[in-house]
Order: C-alpha cells, then structure tokens, then sequence
C-alpha cells in the first residue's frame, strides 16, 4: 500500500495567517491526490481533487499543488471556520490511503 | 442531490458481527456509471481508513486485512448499501461513514464527493 505521510501533525496559526501543509507519498502518484477537511463531529469535506483542482464550491484561498511525491494545501489568509483537521488521500493505487491529518489549531 | 445515511447498532460484543446499513437518497446506488460507493472508517481520535468499496458493476474490493471478515453489499431496492464485519474485536471501534466517490481512471476520480454523517459503532462486551 501507498503510504501518505503529512507534516506538521499540528499547527498553530492565527486569523489572517498563510499556512502551508506537506503530503508525502511513499512513491510516486503523478496528480492522484486529494485534500479534505473535517471538522470535530463531522465527516470529511473534499477541498481539493487532481492535487490542485479546486472542488466546486471551496473558497479560493485553499490551494492545492505538487506531483509524484510531494504535495502542499496552502491557504492564503485563515478564517475561523478554516481551523479543523485536514487529510491527504491519493488514489493512484488500491487500497486509497489517507494521510494521517493535520490539525490546525487557532493559536 | 445525493444524501448518505448510515444507521446500525452502537455497540458491539467481540466475536459478533457488525452491521451497518448506507442508505441512500436522491438516487439510487446503480443509478450512474460516474460514481462507486465505500465504507471509510475512523477510530476515536484517529484517522481515517478505506475499508471497501463496491462498484457500478456489482464488483468490490476490501481492504487486504479486512477481506476475510467483511463484505460489502448492496440491497435488491439499490438504495441501501451494507457492511457487515465478522469476528469484531476492540480495534474494530470506529466511526464508520459511507461515501460515494467518483469513477474513472484519471487523477481526479476516485474523490470522495459525499458522505453520510458517520456512526460510532463500539466493540466492547
């Protein structure tokens, strides 16, 4: 299996802030890689599709771009409502393997 | 536009069968070629997991260590999709949510589009 590997884990940012989130797959999976946001209580939400293809409906200061290996979810000026918990998921490969998430903490 | 709702029992003995029920409204689950259907997992303060899906063909695929406790299926109305997993233990403790995602071979399918709001369901005796 396709092993995806974010960083941070966590991360404290405030209102206003651009934050960057790192997905590392353990081999290449060309654009096969998604984002998605969930919130305590809540399923995932898809934020990002084709690494950097935005998902109807998103706010545009989600950002999603990489290939192969190395993938970023950038968002360009923190709202409340962004901070929650975000996954990478590729789907180069059966079984689609998630990262392990990201939480994004108000500091 | 497509609901999912998964509905089961809470709580679970070890050694017993899990089972839980998608079911679907706003189409049926046969109803497009676009999409297939999964069972994603999430164990309390975890991340999440495929655990199978099943396709537009009737076809499925389970997770490698899962395969031989689980099945994926679905009912003769074709809305209502089911997971049941034998021989459950403690590590099978978990939110689990259905999800359908979209089909294809290119880079943006295979994305998880909708997904019901997910129920805990406990291993424990």
């Amino acid at each position: 299996d396709i092993q995806m590997t974010q960083s941070p884990s966590s991360l404290s940012a405030s209102e206003g802030d651009r934050v960057t989130i790192t997905c590392r797959a353990s081999q290449s999976i060309s654009t096969y890689l998604k984002w998605y946001q969930q919130k305590p209580g809540k399923a995932p939400k898809v934020l990002i599709y084709d690494a950097s293809s935005l998902q109807s409906g998103v706010p545009s200061r989600f950002r999603g771009s990489g290939s192969g290996t190395d993938f970023t979810l950038t968002i360009s000026s923190l709202q409340p409502e962004d901070f929650a918990t975000y996954y990478c998921q590729q789907s180069y490969t059966t079984p689609p393997t998630f990262g392990q998430g990201t939480n994004l903490e108000i500091k | 536009q497509v609901l999912l709702q998964e509905s089961g029992p809470g709580l679970v003995r070890p050694s017993e069968t899990l089972s839980l029920t998608c079911t679907v409204s706003g189409g049926s689950i046969f109803s497009s070629i676009s999409y297939y259907w999964a069972w994603i997992r999430q164990p309390p303060g975890k991340g999440l997991e495929w655990i199978g899906s099943l396709y537009y063909s009737g076809s499925t695929d389970y997770k490698s260590s899962l395969k031989s406790r689980l099945t994926i299926s679905v009912d003769t109305s074709k809305t209502h999709l089911s997971l049941k997993l034998k021989s459950v233990t403690a590590a099978d403790t978990a939110v689990y949510y259905c999800a359908r995602l979209s089909a294809g071979p290119d880079s943006s399918a295979s994305t998880a589009d909708s997904w019901g709001q997910g129920t805990l369901v406990t291993v424990s005796s």
